[in-house]
């Protein structure tokens, strides 16, 4: 089954202990996203990666890195989180064609609070 | 990425036909109509896109207007699970930098009633 993992699904953690979230893709796809979710903004893109070893940055980058070594993982870190970084965590894959973009899919989330 | 609006709200009877508008006036013409759900704090989940024509798979119809303004997401037959945040988004579909990024705005909340 296609599909895109994260992993946590839920975690609470403390300011500045470092965490990373697991994101992974099973349909061979070249671009990866990460996005968060918070209440009245919406869904923000927070880094994207057009392929392994290509990374960039999106709307919302402070406090948080990630990494591409290899085409379906790209794992979020957030090396001192602090209690802002609170929410819901999306990865996601594209689906890409001939020069074009197609769907995207959707990990399940992850909800972190930082207290 | 053209802005889109949307009716914050709708209510629709479970059997019946859900018809979500969308307006995209300032939508250009290598922009693609895509639509996506998203049930309470899951993933979003793709549904339907389109270019000019009206398009169908097995969740949904997309009606685009002749002059791309405006389109409609059509459920034919709601069901309670239906209940969700509709999002219209447009955006190109060509492979530039950053095209892939998903600007969702506060979308359609769509309840089906039993």
């Amino acid at each position: 089954e296609a599909q895109v993992t994260q992993n946590p699904r839920y975690l609470i953690t403390v300011t500045g202990k470092k965490l990373t979230v697991t994101c992974s893709q099973n349909m061979n796809h070249e671009y990866m996203s990460w996005y968060r979710q918070d209440p009245g903004l919406g869904l923000r893109q927070i880094y994207y990666s057009m392929n392994v070893e290509v990374t960039d940055k999106g709307d919302v980058p402070e406090g948080y890195k990630v990494s591409r070594k290899e085409k379906r993982n790209f794992p979020l870190i957030l090396e001192s989180p602090s209690p802002n970084q609170t929410s819901l965590y999306f990865c996601a894959s594209v689906k890409t064609s001939q020069g074009g973009l197609y769907e995207q899919y959707f990990g399940p989330g992850t909800r972190l609070t930082v207290t | 990425d053209a802005k889109t609006t949307q009716p914050p709200s709708m209510d629709c009877a479970e059997g019946r036909a859900a018809n979500l508008p969308c307006n995209h006036s300032t939508i250009s013409g290598n922009e693609y109509v895509y639509w996506y759900r998203q049930i309470h704090s899951q993933g979003p989940q793709y549904i339907i896109h389109g270019l000019k024509n009206n398009e169908t798979n097995e969740m949904a119809s997309l009606i685009i207007t002749e002059d791309r303004k405006s389109s409609t997401l059509i459920l034919p037959h709601a069901t309670l699970r239906d209940t969700a945040v509709y999002y219209c988004i447009v955006r190109p579909r060509t492979l530039i930098q950053g095209a892939q990024k998903l600007v969702f705005g506060q979308g359609t909340r769509l309840t089906i009633n039993p």
